[in-house]
Order: C-alpha cells, then sequence, then structure tokens
C-alpha cells in the first residue's frame, strides 16, 4: 500500500557532525514532503518541507534533499547539537487529500557531546 | 504566539468507558486535524474540520466522533474505549486546508490516553 517508510530506526552522531536522516517513500503522486521533529511528550514541530516539483531546499542548518527517481527523501543537519536529540518523522501530503498526511516510521536522533 | 492548545494532557479511562478530548486552534485557524499515535508508532490521521464541517476522514473507528464549533475549537469523542485505543492524540491546526508553505499543519501538544 501507500506509504512513507525510513531505513533507520534510530542515528547516534557526535555534536558537531553532520546528521543524514532518510525516508523512503512508493506514492509518487505525492505533492509535497514534509519533515517534523518530535520531542519527548511534545507534538511534531515542523522543520521544513519540499513541493515534489523540487529536488532541494535549505533551511537554517538543515537541508532537504528530494530524489524522485528513486522516490527518497533525506533530512540533512549541518552541525548537529544536543537540543537536536528527537525522533524525526518524514510526511506525504497529497494534493488530492490537504492537510491529511502520511507519516513515515520515525528515526530517533542521538546527539552526543 | 499561541500554539494549539490540547486538553486534558492526560487522561486515564477503564475500558468500556468514554473519553472527551479538547482541542483549541491557533487564532484565526480555521482548519483542525486529529492524529493518533501509538507507542512507537507513526501518526495516525483520524479525521479533520474545515470551517465546522468534516473534511477528511481516515482511521477513525465508528466508537469515535468528532467535531468542530462555531468558535473551531474541536472535541473528539471516544466510546467503548478498549486497550488499544491507548495513544497520543494529537491535534493540529491550519489556516485553509493545509498544502506547502504558510498553511503547513502546527500541532499541540497532545493528550495521552491510557486505558486500563
Amino acid at each position: 500500500g501507500e506509504s512513507v517508510g525510513l531505513h533507520l530506526p534510530t542515528l547516534s552522531v557526535q555534536e558537531g557532525d553532520n546528521s543524514i536522516i532518510n525516508c523512503a517513500y512508493s506514492n509518487s503522486a505525492s505533492d509535497y514532503f514534509i519533515w517534523y521533529k518530535q520531542e519527548s511528550g511534545k507534538g511534531p514541530q515542523f522543520i521544513i518541507d519540499i513541493r515534489s516539483n523540487m529536488d532541494k531546499r535549505q533551511g537554517q542548518r538543515v537541508t532537504v534533499l528530494l530524489n524522485k527517481t528513486v522516490k527518497h527523501l533525506s533530512l540533512q543537519i549541518a552541525a548537529t547539537q544536543p537540543g537536536d536529540s528527537a525522533v524525526y518523522f518524514c510526511a506525504e501530503n497529497k494534493g488530492s487529500t490537504l492537510g491529511r498526511l502520511y507519516f513515515g516510521r520515525g528515526t530517533q536522533l542521538t546527539v552526543w557531546p | 504566539a499561541a500554539g494549539v492548545i490540547q486538553s486534558p494532557r492526560h487522561l486515564i479511562k477503564e475500558k468500556r468507558e468514554t473519553a472527551t478530548l479538547k482541542c483549541y486552534p491557533i487564532p484565526r485557524h480555521d482548519t483542525v486535524y486529529w492524529y493518533q499515535q501509538g507507542p512507537g508508532q507513526d501518526p495516525q490521521f483520524l479525521i479533520s474540520f474545515y470551517e465546522k464541517m468534516q473534511s477528511d476522514k481516515g482511521s477513525i473507528p465508528d466508537r469515535f466522533s468528532a467535531q468542530q464549533f462555531s468558535d473551531y475549537h474541536s472535541e473528539l469523542n471516544m466510546s467503548s474505549l478498549e486497550l488499544g485505543d491507548s495513544a497520543l492524540y494529537f491535534c493540529a491546526s491550519s489556516f485553509g486546508l493545509a498544502g506547502s508553505g504558510a498553511n503547513v499543519l502546527t500541532f499541540g501538544a497532545g493528550s495521552r490516553l491510557t486505558v486500563l
């Protein structure tokens, strides 16, 4: 069925290193993709999104890459900080169902000092 | 800035009881969404409302119902609770049906329901 999934359930990095969190999706009809960060006991927090007609978008310390050929999405975090420790979800939104997000399984990012 | 407010934050119920969760969207947001997140799971879409009308329906059990009121707050009513209903329930809001850019979904902190 249609799904958005993640390759790794956990990722540990040293403070200051760059982090790359990956996501695979199966629905070619998705209109755009979003990365959310969820800290313990909190709701998902929007990080960055990218439309399906783009292949790269940059934010503050974060970059999202979209490879439609292999249906792959990644989130790159530069100079990872302890405050970046959280679960990261990718999600997709189809243009036909605005607002409904299909989440993939999260990746727990742990940043070591 | 005001965020999405959910209440209660924690709720403990027995099987077969009922529960009501409330969601107050960000001021001027007219669309609310409900998501359920089981332990270690990703959030699953339940239902959404735009301008007080149901706009989309996902995997919401028939035992659950929801509505959006004239002040745009929403309530999720859950009856005949089962152990499997134990989860975090998130409400999110947006101005208009969310797409990309400015009207992305903003989530609340969630209501944790425990069914014993």
